[in-house]
């Protein structure tokens, strides 16, 4: 049973460039979920897909916009990266949208910003 | 608003010795979900467990236990003998039923270092 897998693990980039990152669900799973944790922080909700269309958003600029594809996979792409984009991203994915769903989340992509 | 709460940002103990780590939260929502996840150094979130607002009943699942009191707004997490295995950030996570718009609140976590 395959968990949620997310590409690439590690990204360098340089301020102003643009980037995506990649996210399989757990196989039966229809809802991805992003999150971005800067160091020492707990993760912090970015967007979450279903049937192909964001349903909810977080507190994020629009520089920050994604895409979910009919197999249920995700991408997250950032433009105009700025320092502070530099975190780790997570890639959470469960069934449905309801709040209490336990979210699986995958190992992320340590975005660095130089 | 919504609040997640993690006083104790790092906590430090020996191997067998029981520790708790804590959590308070706010929300105006009268339904809502607790939850507790795991974060070893690989990165990955691991789902530990999860509480309905509506059900305060406490639950152990091994050597971990949960305390939850919503009179204090408190949903605490106890490792009993605790484990080098054990060390890793601990985070927990709230998820408002009637009204905003996250899936999951989370407070900035506790990194349990337990030593052999």
């Amino acid at each position: 049973d395959a968990g949620v897998t997310q590409s690439p693990t590690h990204l360098i980039k340089t301020r102003g460039q643009q980037v995506t990152l990649r996210c399989s669900p757990k196989s039966g799973h229809d809802t991805v979920s992003w999150y971005q944790q800067a160091l020492g922080q707990g993760p912090q909700f970015i967007f979450q897909y279903y049937e192909e269309e964001e349903r909810q958003r977080g507190n994020f600029p629009d520089r920050f916009s994604g895409h979910q594809f009919p197999n249920y996979s995700s991408e997250l792409n950032v433009n105009a990266l700025l320092l502070g984009d530099s975190a780790l991203y997570l890639c959470a994915s469960s069934l449905g949208t309801g709040g209490g769903q336990p979210q699986h989340f995958g190992d992320g992509t340590r975005l660095s910003i130089l | 608003a919504q609040k997640v709460t993690q006083a104790q940002t790092e906590i430090s103990v020996v191997e067998k010795e029981d520790v708790t780590l804590d959590c308070v939260y706010e929300t105006r929502d009268t339904t809502y979900y607790l939850f507790w996840y795991k974060q070893p150094p690989s990165g990955e979130l691991v789902f530990l467990i999860r509480r309905n607002s509506f059900d305060e009943q406490n639950e152990i699942s091994g050597r971990y236990s949960w305390n939850f009191q919503k009179s204090t707004s408190s949903f605490n997490f106890t490792i009993t003998a605790s484990q080098v295995v054990d060390s890793a950030v601990y985070f927990c996570a709230l998820s408002p039923l009637n009204s905003g718009n996250t899936p999951l609140v989370f407070g900035k976590g506790t990194r349990l270092s337990v030593i052999a």
